[in-house]
């Protein structure tokens, strides 16, 4: 079982760049979210879905943008990317359509932005 | 606004040893709680969600325990092994945007 699916796993950005992290789930779930995790700060959350078409804002979405076209998909967006976006991004998965339920987490992409 | 804490911020005890690990947060109005762990340079791994009815969870080795009442949830590790070692989070869930996660406890097992 692929559960969730994030790339890349590693990635080096240019202040000002963009890039889109991809998030991917087997599991036909309806509820997807993207989190943030820095020492000192523990996981945050940026965005989530509940639903195809369906996205909000969470915690700290300053920067991020996200889209849900389908199901399975849940990219999110840096548009011009700073040093303060330099972190450890985790998508996660839920078979719930507010989340209620067990929560699965993506291996991880590793952002460092100069 | 709620806060999740856990303590100790690391833990380090022999092979063989049932530990507790800690988890308390300050809003008692919570769906569920959730237990992770997260070997270095890894994602979050699921390991017992409890529900808001519920009092705990058993997973083989495993025993998750939640009062709401007192804003307290236990991690309960019976017969400790090396490969236990890991960070060990909690996550108190609100709703959709509202998961937050404790800053977690460092867990050593010295052979």
């Amino acid at each position: 079982n692929a559960g969730v699916t994030q790339t890349p796993k590693f990635q080096v950005l240019k202040t000002g760049q963009s890039m889109t992290l991809q998030c991917a789930q087997d599991m036909n779930h309806e509820y997807m979210s993207w989190y943030r995790q820095d020492p000192g700060m523990g996981l945050r959350l940026i965005h989530y879905s509940v639903g195809a078409g369906i996205t909000d804002q969470g915690e700290v979405p300053n920067g991020y943008n996200v889209s849900r076209s389908t199901t399975e998909d849940f990219p999110l967006r840096l548009l011009s990317a700073a040093p303060s976006q330099t972190s450890v991004y985790f998508c996660a998965s839920s078979y719930a359509r507010q989340g209620y339920g067990e929560l699965f987490f993506g291996e991880g992409s590793r952002l460092t932005v100069l | 606004k709620q806060e999740v804490t856990q303590i100790p911020a690391a833990l380090s005890v022999p092979e063989g040893e049932n530990l507790v690990l800690n988890c308390s947060f300050t809003d008692s109005a919570i769906y569920n709680l959730q237990w992770f762990r997260q070997d270095p340079g890894k994602g979050l791994t699921s390991l017992l969600l409890i529900q808001s009815s519920q009092r705990e969870q058993t997973s083989g080795r495993l025993n998750a325990s939640l009062d709401k009442s007192s804003g307290r949830s236990t991690l309960y590790i019976a017969a400790s092994q090396p490969g236990d070692s890991a960070t060990y989070l909690c996550a108190a869930f609100q709703g959709a945007q509202k998961l937050v996660f404790g800053q977690g406890t460092r867990l050593t097992i010295n052979p």
